[in-house]
């Protein structure tokens, strides 16, 4: 049974040019994370969506952030244009839960493996 | 606000138990999480609690209290293996959008 599979692993880019990273979350899930992580801020939760729909976005930092999912297995997050301040591991999650978990099965957020960016 | 803390590090003995805390402030509450994260790797689900009292899971334990926004997570019987940030997250009202501490880093040594 696949994971939550990204791509790529490792970026390393210049500031300033355009970066995406991409997500294949687990078949049936239908909810859809990202994920921020830094050594000063943690783990930030930047956007998420259910059934491909953008459901907050409140934690995207700004406009040269941009999140999409065209259909069920794919999503994208894309910056540009990139700044040395976007470094950090990109985590992308995926779920098929409700609240409160009833099941001793029941999962919450799956993760993938993490893109780490860094932008020179 | 919001705003979860927890203990930046922790050191421990192989063998021993170890009890890591996090308190909690949120805006609506609709369970608690524990994660594990090893250095380089995704974090793991350890535990969730939504009602107060102790749930235990092998070697590991989490407790919750809602009236004192207060979780502790226990690992008993340390393993190496266990050195690694835990991490304490809150779901809030509605039950997806799910605010994660800092973690706290836990050193176990021989």
């Amino acid at each position: 049974d696949a994971g939550v599979i990204q791509s790529p692993r490792h970026e390393v880019t210049e500031m300033g040019q355009e970066v995406t990273l991409r997500c294949k979350p687990i078949s049936g899930h239908d909810y859809l994370f990202w994920y921020r992580q830094t050594m000063m801020r943690g783990l930030e939760l930047l956007i998420y969506f259910n059934n491909n729909v953008p459901i907050d976005d409140s934690g995207m930092p700004e406009d040269r952030f941009s999140a999409k999912m065209p259909n069920a297995s794919f999503s994208t997050l894309k910056i540009q244009p990139s700044e040395p301040r976007d470094s950090a591991v990109y985590f992308c999650a995926s779920s098929l839960y409700t609240f409160p978990m009833t099941g001793d099965g029941d999962q919450p957020q799956h993760f993938g493996d993490g893109t780490r960016l860094s932008i020179l | 606000g919001q705003n979860i803390d927890q203990p930046t590090e922790m050191t421990a003995t192989e063998g021993a138990i170890v009890q890591i805390n996090c308190t909690y402030q949120t805006s609506g509450f609709n369970g608690l999480f524990w994660y594990q994260q090893h250095a380089g790797e995704a974090p793991t689900f350890l535990s969730y609690n939504v009602l107060d009292g102790l749930e235990e899971k092998g070697r590991f334990s989490s407790f919750l209290s809602r009236s004192k926004g207060y979780s502790y997570l226990l690992l008993k019987e340390l393993q190496m293996k266990d050195s690694a940030s835990y991490l304490c997250a809150v779901s809030n009202t509605g039950g997806f959008k799910t605010i994660f501490g800092a973690g706290t880093r836990l050193f176990v040594k021989a």
